[in-house]
């Protein structure tokens, strides 16, 4: 199976501020690789699928880039409700897997 | 408006059984793959299974396979788990997926507790 190794674990910013979050595959993925944010007690809601193409609704402050096994998440200026955990999932094969999380914190 | 209920969770004691069900409404679900996820409390997201729209195209998890079963019913719109033979480490919000990923239900909770 393909591991999704995200970093780092937790990431202390402030409002205003660029994040920048990792996602790294065991195993080239191609462009098969989505993000998700999650807020406490909440589903998941999808940001970015197919690496970098931004879902219905998304702000333009997020953003994905990435191919192969290296991929990034790009939050450009952090708003107070970023400020929550973002997974990262392969779809390119069976079984599908995600990232362990990052976890944005206020610094 | 896409809306996917589920239920059925609950405490199940280590070794026992529960059937879980999500029903579906707002779109066409006999022309959709659909998806089962579970995230253990304070844990990260576990993808489970998945199903064909209709209702070949199985595949599962390692954690589960030879325990828990996907299936559907198109006429009822509703996707079920079959999860059979349950372990502590299947504590966990379970979420019913729209492929896609855009839709989620909402969850049930699942405790394998004795």
């Amino acid at each position: 199976e393909i591991v999704l190794t995200q970093s780092p674990a937790t990431l202390s910013l402030s409002p205003g501020e660029r994040a920048t979050l990792s996602c790294r595959a065991s195993q080239s993925v191609g462009s098969s690789l989505a993000w998700y944010q999650q807020k406490p007690g909440q589903a998941p809601r999808l940001l970015i699928y197919d690496a970098s193409s931004r879902a219905t609704g998304i702000p333009a402050r997020f953003s994905g880039s990435g191919s192969g096994t290296d991929f990034t998440l790009t939050i450009s200026s952090l708003e107070p409700e970023d400020f929550v955990v973002y997974y990262c999932q392969q779809r390119s094969e069976w079984p599908l897997t995600f990232g362990g999380g990052t976890k944005v914190e206020i610094k | 408006e896409v809306q996917l209920l589920e239920s059925g969770g609950g405490l199940v004691q280590p070794g026992g059984s529960l059937r879980l069900s999500c029903a579906a409404s707002g779109f066409t679900f006999n022309g959709w793959t659909m998806n089962w996820v579970r995230q253990a409390p304070g844990e990260g997201l576990e993808w489970v299974s998945v199903i064909g729209n209709d209702g070949d195209n199985i595949h599962y998890a390692d954690s589960v396979k030879g325990r828990f079963t996907i299936s559907r019913d198109n006429s009822k719109n509703t996707l079920y788990l079959q999860m059979n033979s349950l372990r502590a480490e299947d504590t966990a919000v379970y979420y019913c997926v729209q492929d896609g990923w855009y839709n989620w239900g909402q969850g049930t909770l699942v405790t394998v507790s004795s």
